[in-house]
């Protein structure tokens, strides 16, 4: 049972267009939702998050989207950049306050973005 | 700043071979992941340190992986036996909290595992 799926395996944009990544979770307990970039033979990287309490958040190209109701984020990218071609993961976790939680993480399956030139 | 370090960076053995891989986090963080990435299965969390302790073992997929944290400088994950569907990416991670989103993991640059 995957509790966070990003349904698009690949995605395809020109330069300077918008990039539009999904991703939806099952579990109504998450409450931390995270973005990471991974380019070949690297680790992935952190790249924007948003909390439960949210619905936008903002860094610069990079922006993350919230739909609690509909149980399901966002990242945009814009302008789209050639750098950007990378795999993107969405994550999630559950925060209890005030209990002990492991910070676990949940991963999607990851989508391939491509950006043309 | 030095990030989060594995190696070995490849490793290809035989199986029934003892694997051993390594990982040292980044100074001061106190919480550590292992990873594995797989086409099949994605990133999935196979066990979670925090202050040394192994906290969530519940991704291990059997007996024959093992973690440890000897000091909050050094881990090392174990397969032994090792068998060909162990083959994967195994990523190790830190984070100076939990996990949760003021405090995002740091990941190192994983180890590639082949056995054969």
């Amino acid at each position: 049972d995957q509790q966070v799926k990003q349904n698009s395996p690949s995605l395809s944009v020109q330069e300077g267009r918008i990039s539009i990544l999904n991703c939806d979770y099952t579990n109504s307990m998450f409450d931390y939702f995270l973005w990471y970039k991974k380019y070949p033979a690297e680790g992935p990287t952190f790249l924007i998050s948003i909390s439960s309490i949210k619905d936008k958040n903002e860094d610069g190209r990079f922006t993350v989207f919230l739909n609690k109701s509909a149980k399901h984020l966002s990242l945009h990218i814009v302008p789209s950049q050639p750098g950007d071609s990378a795999v993107y993961f969405c994550a999630a976790s559950e925060e209890i306050w005030g209990s002990s939680n492991t910070g676990k993480l949940i991963f999607g399956q990851g989508t391939t973005l491509q950006v043309k030139p | 700043d030095a990030g989060v370090i594995q190696s070995p960076r490849h490793e290809v053995t035989e199986m029934g071979q003892e694997v051993t891989l390594r990982c040292k986090p980044i100074s001061g963080h106190n919480s550590l992941f292992w990873y594995r990435q797989t086409m099949m299965r994605g990133l999935e969390l196979l066990i979670y340190f925090n202050n040394n302790v192994p906290i969530d073992d519940s991704g291990m997929p059997e007996d024959r992986f093992s973690a440890k944290m000897p000091n909050a400088s050094f881990s090392t994950l174990k397969i032994q036996p090792s068998e060909p569907r162990d083959s994967a990416v195994y990523f190790c991670a830190s984070s100076s909290g939990r996990g949760s989103v003021n405090q995002p993991q740091h990941f190192g640059d994983g180890t590639r595992l082949s056995i054969l």
